[in-house]
């Protein structure tokens, strides 16, 4: 596996289940990234994960739950989804050097969810 | 809040002619900017990245940068029809290492045969 890579590549639940999605990044990146992108919007920023440590967390709500075990992996854990919560998922990496403020982000091929 | 502009287009070329795409942003402290493509259905993928004024020469590809007028664009020479897809304009808050992306909605870039 080359980049950075999600699965599942299409997910479809219904507002009661409980589900995952999984990021891996083969980069030997330590900066890790979900975003939220729906039609007609920019992409939304939602977790910044940098040494394994949550950093920023932009107003989302709690029924979105990530989780950063070590460096190269990342997980977004759903449950009691809205269906206004259907869009395309997308996971970044990139660098995080203290000091440095030119870190290229890398994405992966994103998740498209449909809550039912 | 930060906030970063782009046309939504579509623009549309001719298959060889150049394609001009611009973006201004918001925050003056903003110190690196990137442009990504995005095909329809697929995630965005890095095409530049610029961090100075002025111009930035990538193949078919040229950034130019102009931090006074809070302006970056976007030049593709030689347009193809592969190229039609959304460009995404990125830009760089100050963080602590990692980076903390605020993205325009996009410009939807139609080259035509």
């Amino acid at each position: 596996e080359t980049g950075v890579t999600q699965t599942p590549r299409h997910l479809v639940m219904g507002m009661t289940n409980k589900k995952s999605l999984k990021c891996e990044q083969h980069l030997g990146h330590n900066a890790m990234y979900w975003y939220k992108q729906s039609a007609k919007k920019p992409l939304e920023l939602m977790f910044v994960y940098s040494l394994e440590e949550r950093v920023e967390n932009n107003s989302v709500p709690s029924r979105f739950s990530p989780e950063c075990p070590n460096s190269s992996h990342l997980f977004l854990h759903l449950h009691t989804l809205q269906p206004e919560d259907s869009a395309l998922y997308l996971c970044a990496s990139s660098h995080s050097l203290p000091g440095q403020l030119y870190n290229e982000q890398f994405f992966g091929p994103g998740t498209r969810l449909t809550v039912l | 809040q930060k906030e970063v502009e782009q046309n939504s287009g579509p623009l549309s070329v001719p298959e060889g002619a150049i394609a001009s795409l611009n973006c201004t942003y918001s925050d003056r402290v903003s110190q690196s900017f990137f442009w990504y493509r995005q095909y329809s259905g697929k995630s965005p993928e890095l095409i530049m990245s610029i961090y100075s004024n002025g111009d930035k020469e990538d193949g078919r590809f040229t950034a130019q940068l102009n931090k006074a007028s809070q302006y970056v664009s976007l030049l593709i020479r030689d347009s193809q029809p592969s190229d039609s897809a959304t460009y995404l304009c990125a830009v760089n808050g100050v963080g602590s290492g990692y980076s903390t992306l605020t993205f325009g909605k996009g410009t939807m870039l139609l080259v035509s045969p």
